[in-house]
């Protein structure tokens, strides 16, 4: 079975700092996504970035980055020039094509003033 | 928002009540998952449909849950007998058929058993 491990329960960092957040997965599959979505409080949870298992290039969306290690199954995501509304639970989640998310135990990240 | 609703938003019921929630996904959106997220964890996933199909279960949908998508449109949840342990935060999400779609999630059910 596919599992997602976030070793980081929490983590801080102050405004317009870099923050990264670490996650690994275990699959027997070559063929596979990873996800990274945020979710604030109260609110619907929304994709940030998306890496496909083939790609080798790291994925880049604006402020978000991610370091796709796929030998050591790591996907960790960077977050530049941190801002207050990145503040939330964020959760790396892996699918296998066409199936369901497998997520991990989330990250509470906040950003201080 | 990401044009996925739910309702109830929140739910408060006794131990052995029946409830059920429904979700309306984004019309042109074919696959439509369920998921159960308790306090401080990720999403866990319950089922899922394409179209009208339920093409996958978890072992974590007990009998007592029960979920339909009648003509692949919406779709609704329902708990029979609920007890104490299914209090958790119910979401919905759906997708287009591409694998490498996003899924867009909606702000859930909260349900609450007393």
């Amino acid at each position: 079975a596919q599992t997602v491990t976030q070793s980081q329960p929490e983590m801080s960092v102050q405004e317009a700092e870099t923050v990264t957040l670490s996650c690994t997965y275990d699959t027997s599959e070559s063929d596979y996504y990873l996800f990274w979505y945020k979710q604030p409080p109260s609110r619907q949870m929304i994709l940030v970035i998306r890496q496909e298992a083939y790609k080798q290039q790291n994925a880049t969306e604006n402020r978000f980055s991610v370091n796709f290690q796929k030998a050591a199954k790591s996907f960790s995501l960077k977050i530049s020039d941190s801002q207050l509304g990145d503040a939330a639970m964020y959760f790396c989640a892996y699918r296998r094509s066409g199936s369901r998310l497998t997520f991990g135990e989330g990250t509470q990240l906040t950003v201080n003033p | 928002d990401t044009g996925v609703s739910q309702n109830p938003r929140h739910k408060i019921t006794k131990r052995g009540q029946n409830v059920t929630f429904r979700c309306d996904p984004i019309s042109e959106h074919n696959r439509l998952y369920w998921y159960r997220q308790t306090l401080g964890q990720g999403p866990e996933f319950l089922t899922y449909f394409q179209n009208e199909a339920q093409l996958e279960k978890s072992r974590l949908l007990s009998d007592r849950f029960s979920a339909e998508r009648p003509k692949g449109s919406f779709s609704t949840l329902e708990i029979q007998r609920t007890e104490q342990g299914d209090s958790a935060m119910y979401l919905c999400a759906c997708m287009m058929g591409s694998s490498y779609n996003e899924q867009f999630f909606g702000p859930g059910t909260r349900l609450t058993v007393l």
